[in-house]
């Protein structure tokens, strides 16, 4: 089992610029959510989907910010245009259905914006 | 209010002593998580439990549904256990989890 892979792992750009993160679920998995940690808030929840369909974006803070997942073994999180303020650790988890089940979590991508 | 509440923020302790961090929460869960982020910054998920005790290795997870509250125990603590323990609820009904600001530990050798 390979795990939650997220990529890329860091990525430093300047304010303005789009910034695409990456993650493929663990196969099988049904339930995919992206998250924000920061030194102020903690984490956070951004968007969760279900069976590649959005359930709840109320945690995306603002219309730059933007989630796809297009088939069952990929999602994207995209910031455009980025600003500094949106400099953190976005993590990706995956679970299943049934019950109650853990998330399992990504490595992150810890995103600079300058 | 927060809907989860962690004590406490930080904690420092030398190698082997017993560890207890605290959870409390506020709304009606079906369960509840406990994490753990090393400095690397990786998350794991320790437990998740909706009654009773948990066990592994030399963590413990004990909950109590009615008080709502949930602990988390390090037994023979080790430096390696240095790491933030985050807990985690989800809404009632969803798969939303909401999450404590944390517990930084830190074991000195």
């Amino acid at each position: 089992d390979a795990g939650v892979i997220q990529s890329p792992r860091h990525e430093v750009t300047e304010m303005g610029q789009e910034v695409t993160l990456r993650c493929k679920p663990i196969s099988g998995h049904d339930y995919l959510f992206w998250y924000r940690q920061t030194m102020m808030r903690g984490l956070e929840l951004l968007i969760y989907f279900n069976n590649n369909v959005p359930i709840d974006d109320s945690g995306m803070p603002e219309d730059r910010f933007s989630a796809k997942m297009p088939n069952a073994s990929f999602s994207t999180l995209k910031i455009q245009p980025s600003e500094p303020r949106d400099s953190a650790v976005y993590f990706c988890a995956s679970s299943y259905k049934r019950g109650n089940q853990p998330q399992h979590f990504g490595d992150g991508t810890r995103l600079s914006i300058l | 209010k927060n809907e989860v509440e962690q004590s406490p923020q930080n904690l420092t302790a030398q190698e082997g002593e017993f560890i207890t961090i605290n959870c409390s929460y506020s709304v009606g869960i079906s369960a509840l998580h406990w994490l753990q982020q090393h400095p690397g910054g990786g998350i794991v998920s320790l437990f998740m439990l909706s009654s009773g005790k948990k066990k592994h290795g030399r963590l413990i997870a004990t909950i109590n549904i009615q008080e709502k509250h949930s602990s988390l125990h390090i037994t023979a603590s080790h430096p390696r256990d240095s790491a933030v323990y985050i807990c985690a609820v989800p809404l009632q009904g969803a798969q939303k989890l909401v999450f404590g600001q944390g517990t930084r530990l830190t074991i000195n050798p």
